[in-house]
């Protein structure tokens, strides 16, 4: 029962490096999102995903671009990265049918300096 | 739009006592409504859900919640709170739709005194 599952679990950067958070489903969930934790601000809907194919922008999107070319994946590319940027980041999945509960991975947690 | 306001970024109980964690939120359209738990260094596990139907929710580990409507509150309690309660606890709603977005609140950490 593997569920969702990121990685890496750390990461440290340098300012303007890129990188590619991974994220893997193995539950056939049609919707997947990314969010990024910060202290005292709860969850940020980065970018989401209704299907292979189809991603669109959340509450934070920049900085960030994502694909998704199977149902399995969907990776969180980080093109410069920025200070700002330093944060846990989850991904997450749910069934397209079912009570809208989604699934969260372990996290990433990733510095910039 | 939605928005989700937790009241109390930090909560301190005793053992055994009432956990009572607060959590309004504004839609305009009738909500899903979770409640969340974080574990240090681990993702956020569901404790419950209220979609539809009766508005007192029973969850894991012997939390339970009431959606008042009126009110727009969702509060989470559990009647004796218990050592391995401590962590950080997320209100969230949907406002449905074909995406099912979650908006999360700021979240509330509980410690629970000995």
């Amino acid at each position: 029962n593997a569920g969702v599952t990121q990685t890496p679990k750390f990461r440290i950067l340098k300012i303007g490096q890129s990188m590619t958070l991974q994220c893997t489903q193995d539950m056939n969930h049609n919707y997947m999102y990314w969010y990024r934790q910060d202290p005292g601000m709860g969850l940020k809907l980065i970018y989401y995903s209704v299907g292979a194919g189809i991603t669109d922008k959340g509450e934070v999107p920049n900085g960030y671009n994502v694909s998704r070319s199977t149902t399995e994946d969907f990776p969180l590319r980080l093109e410069l990265a920025a200070p700002s940027q330093t944060s846990v980041y989850f991904c997450a999945s749910r069934d397209r049918a079912g009570e809208a509960i989604q699934y969260f991975g372990a996290g990433t947690r990733l510095s910039v300096l | 739009a939605q928005s989700v306001t937790q009241l109390g970024s930090h909560v301190s109980v005793s053992e055994g006592a009432l956990v009572l964690l607060r959590c309004n939120y504004s839609s305009s359209v009738p909500p899903y409504l979770f409640w969340y738990v974080q574990y240090p260094n681990q993702g956020l596990q569901l404790l419950l859900k209220y979609t539809t139907g009766a508005t007192l929710v029973k969850g894991i580990n012997g939390f339970e919640a009431e959606f008042k409507k009126s009110e727009t509150s969702f509060h989470l309690t559990k009647p004796s709170a218990h050592m391995s309660d401590a962590a950080e606890y997320f209100c969230a709603v949907s406002e449905g739709g074909n995406d099912y977005k979650l908006s999360f609140g700021a979240g509330t950490t509980v410690t629970v005194r000995a």
